[in-house]
């Protein structure tokens, strides 16, 4: 069976500081993989997706990157952190097969202080 | 471009009342229907999908149908529980060939005893 994988869980960042976040799929190969951010009592933007290594496509202008090193991994980063950033990142993945469900991850809930 | 409509929440109901959390989309193509739910502090989860018109999903006693003549996705439980406390999202994906989904706001939903 498939299962994804995100950490850290939580995260408390100075303002300037860099960022990483990982995410890793097992059980399948080639999905596509996102990255979202949910502001407190909002709902979900995507920020970046994948359909292969090295393949990243942005939805949103803004000082954080993704990157796909390897097919089941992928990374979000920034060099320096916003107040702005503080929200709870969830990372998905979807197979392309019969309506192209996704499976969300458990989450980084990170504040930037 | 693809959207989707959400009822306001929080929906606030007693254990073993009804539950419709409305949904309507406008979409190009034949898109799939999804209905996710997060508990606090967790991923999304997928709840059910319909892949075409009339097509019903169900799972844990929830259903919701297809609807492509008033092109909604309404979710409905006969009976509610605490447990059943969450945030739920409805979402299209697959319309017009695009795999990118396209998710409603998100409704509160708050079960008391």
């Amino acid at each position: 069976s498939q299962t994804i994988h995100q950490w850290p869980a939580t995260l408390v960042q100075p303002v300037g500081s860099p960022l990483s976040l990982e995410c890793t799929v097992e059980g399948t190969s080639n999905p596509n993989l996102y990255w979202y951010r949910q502001a407190a009592g909002r709902g979900l933007q995507l920020l970046f997706y994948s359909v292969g290594i090295g393949q990243i496509s942005s939805e949103v202008p803004q000082n954080l990157s993704a990157s796909r090193p390897q097919d089941r991994q992928f990374i979000l980063s920034s060099k320096k952190l916003l107040l702005s950033d503080s929200g709870f990142y969830l990372c998905a993945w979807s197979g392309g097969g019969d309506g192209y469900e996704q499976y969300f991850g458990p989450g980084t809930r990170l504040t930037v202080t | 471009g693809d959207s989707v409509t959400q009822m306001e929440g929080p929906v606030t109901l007693s254990e073993e009342a009804f539950l419709t959390i409305n949904c309507t989309y406008t979409a190009t193509g034949y898109p799939s229907l999804f209905w996710y739910v997060q508990y606090p502090g967790e991923g999304l989860q997928l709840l059910l999908k319909a892949t075409k018109a009339d097509d019903k999903g169900s799972n844990k006693g929830f259903e919701a149908t297809y609807r492509k003549e008033t092109t909604s996705f309404h979710l409905e439980k006969g009976s509610v529980q605490v447990s059943d406390s969450a945030v739920y999202f409805c979402a299209l994906s697959g319309g017009g060939g695009s795999y990118i989904p396209t998710f409603g706001r998100g409704t509160s939903l708050i079960v008391h005893p």
